[in-house]
């Protein structure tokens, strides 16, 4: 246990529909991050929110839409996806200190794994 | 951020030292190393991360060459649940920048019984 939590762990959807994914962290960081991993490949980050506003988009398509509603919470809002879209979605979160010993260490949730259909 | 190299798998023998070797020669003075591992379909978990010294914790040792251009991360008595796909990365930490780990190719780590 890392102290983030995601839901759901396994998500099936259709293209049409409209889903969200959730992650939650209990670690009182106040940066949290949306990462995506597809089959065979590394990690490639697509979001981060730094103190609740959105500091870096990584070129992420519109299908994606993130929300942080406050440190603790980050959503993940599916519209229209793709099959290709298919993949481990990993949630990180990590404490940004702007004095003392800079860490920075990110801590991840255990994923959802999406299957679009 | 600078590039790392790592093999791309090695065995090592249950309850024998695990030694993950990374290459690191263009690394710059304000970046530290990390190490982070995933065991299939799991979230990746940090391991330890360091700047210049030697670092140790209860999971691993982190080794960092002087010149900072290399580091072996040091599992003392690996076993069965140590095999995962290991991760060497080198990263800026500053307040106020994007805060990203990039994932390169790790090096996959079977402990064999």
């Amino acid at each position: 246990e890392t102290g983030v939590t995601q839901t759901p762990r396994h998500l099936v959807m259709g293209m049409t529909n409209k889903k969200s994914l959730k992650c939650e962290q209990h670690l009182g960081h106040n940066a949290m991050y949306w990462y995506k991993q597809s089959a065979k490949k590394p990690l490639e980050l697509m979001f981060v929110y730094n103190f609740k506003e959105q500091t870096e988009n990584n070129s992420v398509p519109s299908r994606f839409s993130p929300e942080c509603p406050n440190s603790s919470h980050l959503f993940l809002h599916l519209h229209t996806l793709q099959p290709e879209d298919s993949a481990l979605y990993l949630c990180a979160s990590s404490h940004r200190s702007s004095g003392g010993r800079l860490t920075d260490t990110q801590y991840f949730g255990p994923g959802t794994r999406l299957t679009v259909l | 951020d600078a590039k790392t190299t790592q093999p791309p798998s090695m065995d090592c023998a249950e309850g024998r030292a695990a030694n993950l070797p990374c290459n690191h020669s263009t690394i710059s003075g304000n970046e530290y190393v990390y190490w982070y591992r995933q065991i299939h379909s799991q979230g990746p978990q940090y391991i330890i991360h360091g700047l210049k010294n030697n670092e140790t914790n209860e999971m691993a040792s982190l080794i960092i060459t002087e010149d900072r251009k290399s580091s072996t991360l040091i599992l003392p008595h690996a076993t069965l649940r140590d095999t995962a796909e290991y991760y060497c990365i080198v990263r800026v930490i500053a307040y106020n920048q994007g805060g990203k780990l990039i994932f390169g190719q790790g090096t996959e780590l079977s402990v064999k019984p």
